[in-house]
């Protein structure tokens, strides 16, 4: 049962180049996240998702696309990438109904140069 | 819009003295609050959370967090801290749905560092 994975764990792109964060989760819940963590800033909403095929914006989208083809993935797209993306980048899951926590993945750490 | 707020980023304490880490919050309606702690190089994982009811909240770890609506306040304390309590603390509120959505604005986090 691993709860939820992120792939890659590190990645270093340079400016302009595009790439996909993969999360994945076992716990069949149906609400998913994307958040950036940069220091200082504390953790901040990118995309989300309240089930298989919706997608929403969070506080900062722009640079991001997301979808959730299936009700277990959330990929993350950087089309193309920017020196300000350099974060570490956590996915978050959720199970449906008010006061649940959010169960985080390990986390991506990506150095954009 | 609402926002969390943590008023020290950074807390140095010595092995085995209680610590407090303190949390305010803004919110014009009833919220959902969550502590959640990071150790290095890892994801978060939840210490609590209120819900409702009783305000002290009882977390793992040995950690407990009083609600006070009055004040809008959720801090977080711990009568004795060890070495492996040093990680980064973050306080985190239901959005202004009550919850439903459960997206968490959180705050911007307090590096706790436990010295021997």
């Amino acid at each position: 049962n691993a709860g939820v994975t992120q792939t890659p764990k590190f990645r270093v792109l340079k400016t302009g180049q595009s790439m996909t964060l993969l999360c994945a989760q076992d716990m069949n819940h149906e609400y998913m996240y994307w958040y950036r963590q940069d220091p200082g800033m504390g953790l901040r909403l990118i995309h989300y998702s309240v089930g298989e095929g919706t997608t929403a914006k969070g506080e900062v989208p722009d640079g991001y696309n997301v979808s959730r083809l299936k009700k277990q993935n959330f990929l993350l797209g950087l089309e193309s990438a920017a020196p300000s993306q350099t974060s570490v980048y956590f996915c978050a899951v959720r199970r449906t109904g008010k006061g649940y926590e959010q169960y985080f993945g390990p986390g991506t750490r990506l150095t954009v140069t | 819009a609402q926002s969390v707020t943590q008023l020290d980023s950074q807390v140095p304490v010595f092995e085995e003295a209680p610590v407090e880490l303190r949390c305010n919050y803004s919110s014009s309606v009833s919220v959902y609050l969550f502590w959640y702690v990071q150790y290095p190089n890892q994801g978060l994982q939840l210490l609590l959370k209120y819900l409702s009811g009783s305000t002290l909240v009882k977390g793992i770890n040995g950690f407990e967090a009083e609600f006070n609506k009055s004040q809008t306040s959720f801090h977080l304390r711990k009568p004795s801290v060890h070495i492996s309590d040093t990680a980064e603390y973050f306080c985190a509120v239901s959005g202004p749905d009550g919850g439903s959505q459960g997206n968490l604005i959180f705050g911007k986090g307090t590096k706790l560092s436990v010295k021997p």
